[in-house]
């Protein structure tokens, strides 16, 4: 069964320094992989996604993720940390069904950076 | 913004109450999502729609019924709800529901069953 998983519920990061926020997932076909941001009182919105290709992929804000098909990974990264990058972040898989294509998201992880 | 509304931003309702939550998209889509968000857990997938057909009911209990008149807008009726449904419930839209699909999302509408 395909599954999301997102092992830190909080990452807490200087301003200025790297980030990395993780995700491992299990698909029983080719992943598609996404990112979403989710700021307060907001709806979720799209960061980055991998479908094929180059397994290093860049989104919006200067976020990147890396695909690691032999680790089952795809974590989210940014060189420079900002304090408005403070929010909540959730890694997604689709994977295709019996009823048609599903997203399933994980947990979530709270990112914390301060100045 | 992302081009997907939701109507009512905040709703408080008791449990014999009838309401309905709108979605409303001006992205051109052709598919439109109900997610449930609570606390410490979680997005579950509660219903997809695909060019206005429902597509996947996601064992969602009979006092949530949603109706998708038309590509653009997707409600979803509540009845006789408990308080366990307190959430905040997000409408999304995509192309199709096709793998590589992006989803849009809404603000959601903050849900409180007394």
């Amino acid at each position: 069964a395909q599954s999301v998983a997102q092992p830190e519920d909080q990452v807490n990061v200087a301003e200025g320094n790297p980030l990395t926020v993780k995700c491992t997932y299990s698909v029983s076909g080719n992943p598609y992989l996404f990112w979403y941001v989710q700021y307060p009182n907001r709806g979720l919105q799209f960061l980055l996604k991998y479908i094929t290709g180059d397994n290093l992929v860049k989104g919006s804000y200067g976020f990147e993720a890396e695909f690691n098909k032999s680790q089952t990974s795809f974590h989210l990264k940014k060189p420079s940390a900002l304090v408005s990058d403070s929010a909540l972040y959730f890694c997604a898989v689709r994977d295709e069904g019996t009823g048609g294509f599903k997203t399933i998201f994980g947990a979530g992880t709270r990112l914390f950076v301060k100045a | 913004e992302t081009g997907v509304t939701q109507t009512p931003r905040h709703l408080v309702m008791g449990m014999t109450n009838k309401k309905s939550l709108k979605c409303e998209q001006h992205l051109g889509h052709n598919a439109m999502y109900w997610y449930k968000q609570s606390a410490k857990k979680p997005l579950e997938l509660m219903f997809v729609y695909n060019f206005k057909e429902q597509t996947e009911n996601n064992s969602v209990p009979s006092r949530f019924s949603p109706e998708c008149p038309n590509s653009s807008h997707l409600f979803l009726h509540l009845h006789t709800l408990q308080p366990e449904d307190s959430a905040l419930y997000l409408c999304a839209s995509s192309q199709d529901a096709s793998g590589s699909d992006t989803q849009y999302f809404g603000p959601g509408t903050r849900l409180t069953v007394l």
